[in-house]
């Protein structure tokens, strides 16, 4: 059993919907990590997290440590958000969920 | 004026062979790491360097060795290269450890034929 699991594994939304992507992990750890990446392969860093809540733009990130639960979510979704969205946890060593594939359509 | 850059993007090689990934930053992060992202698209850490230190060595084979000249640098130089290595390699930075936000490198696509 991998120590971060996501889900759902794959996501087809329409445009403009709301969109969530959850995180949990069975480890201890010091921040837990959103990332995008783009269909070229690019990796992006959305957020890092310890506690709480954190928002950039459309996008939300929340967790909850006692749960060890995190979700992401995008509002007004758009085409240009599809991507793989991975959560990574950091403690005394990483680990990398399995990736989220979503693709929105127009 | 690229943050985090890799070369090459691309490296076809032969079984056997000995290859190095180079990877610089720009932007005075104190920690850089190593990441391979397999087939299915699965990442793991491989390395990770905190000013010229390693702290964090994965259990990869001993033919990957992390060399870090200074603490903008962090190139991967893998020996005997085996079929099993095709993967891409991203090379990244953060301030102070991991629990910074990362910044990536574009990635080096290295198949072994």
């Amino acid at each position: 059993k991998n120590e971060v699991e996501q889900s759902p594994q794959n996501l087809t939304a329409q445009e403009g919907e709301f969109i969530t992507i959850n995180c949990s992990y069975s480890v201890g750890i010091s921040a837990l990590h959103w990332l995008q990446q783009h269909p070229g392969g690019g990796i992006v860093s959305l957020f890092m997290l310890s506690s709480g809540k954190k928002k950039h733009g459309r996008l939300i990130a929340t967790i909850n440590i006692q749960e060890k639960h995190s979700s992401l979510h995008i509002t007004a979704s758009h085409p240009r958000d599809s991507a793989v969205y991975i959560c990574a946890v950091t403690g005394n060593q990483f680990y990398f969920g399995t990736g989220t594939s979503l693709t929105v359509i127009p | 004026d690229t943050a985090v850059s890799q070369t090459p993007k691309y490296l076809v090689t032969q079984m056997g062979n000995d290859k190095s990934i180079k990877c610089e930053q720009n932007l005075g992060h104190d920690t850089m790491y190593w990441y391979k992202q397999d087939s299915k698209k699965f990442l793991k850490i491989m390395f990770s360097y905190n000013n010229k230190e390693l702290i964090i060595n994965e259990t990869v084979p001993n033919r990957f060795s992390p060399k870090s000249p200074d603490k903008a640098h962090l190139n991967l130089h893998i020996n005997s290269l085996e079929l099993g290595d095709s993967a891409v390699y991203f090379c990244a930075s953060s301030r102070q450890g991991a629990n910074y936000g990362y910044t990536f490198g574009s990635g080096t696509r290295l198949t072994v034929v």
